[in-house]
């Protein structure tokens, strides 16, 4: 089973709807994040969280809000999609590695949305 | 602002050429630089992490060096199934945010 896993995988929704991605990890990380691809653009970081209490805005959190039910789960919601949130959205987690270097993040399969 | 650029954006190899990746980086003080692959359609996959000037890290056929300017990511007898997006990110000393590169396309030919 995969350590990271995001549902939906594809989801096609129209502007205005509420659309909510799903995030489920089995790695035992206290780290979770969530990003966008767009083409040209690479991944940009929209929320990231250290733990169940600690929610922080990345660099294009507007349109965007997240939930952290659980240390496995974390949660991105769309609260009224437009067009150009249309991407590929990434889950990603990490684990604080001792020493204080860079923690490595391992990314989920991806949602494809497209808001039409 | 920390900024991160690979090149070329595509390579074409034939299976056997070597080549090698670029990626230039600007950041307020590296903690860690971070190579990925990722396949068309899934998530990135980690390949390594450097940390300072002179570090070296190889799989397989893959290997990382890192500058302290620029990383190179070295694909040495590439095989068709190496043919994928590779992508480079840096993590500044303060802060907890991976910036990423628009990474660079190859596609190995049989």
């Amino acid at each position: 089973d995969a350590d990271v896993t995001q549902t939906p995988r594809n989801r096609i929704t129209k502007t205005g709807k509420r659309i909510m991605l799903e995030c489920s990890q089995t790695k035992g990380h206290d780290r979770m994040y969530w990003y966008r691809q767009d083409p040209g653009l690479g991944l940009r970081l929209i929320y990231y969280s250290f733990d169940v209490k600690d929610i922080n805005k990345g660099e294009i959190s507007d349109g965007y809000s997240v939930s952290r039910q659980a240390q496995a789960k974390f949660s991105l919601s769309l609260e009224s999609a437009i067009p150009n949130q249309t991407a590929l959205y990434f889950c990603a987690t990490s684990d604080w590695t001792s020493g204080g270097m860079g923690d490595t993040q391992y990314f989920g399969p991806g949602t494809r949305l497209t808001v039409l | 602002e920390d900024q991160v650029t690979q090149s070329p954006e595509a390579l074409r190899l034939q299976e056997g050429e070597s080549s090698s990746l670029n990626c230039s980086y600007t950041v307020s003080g590296l903690r860690g630089l971070f190579w990925y692959r990722q396949d068309p359609g899934k998530g990135p996959e980690f390949l390594f992490t450097l940390y300072s000037a002179g570090e070296e890290k190889e799989k397989e056929r893959l290997k990382a060096t890192l500058t302290k300017k620029e990383s190179f990511l070295h694909i040495t007898a590439p095989k068709p199934e190496d043919s994928a997006t590779y992508l480079c990110a840096v993590r500044p000393a303060a802060g907890n945010k991976l910036t990423f590169g628009g990474g660079t396309r190859v596609l190995v030919k049989p």
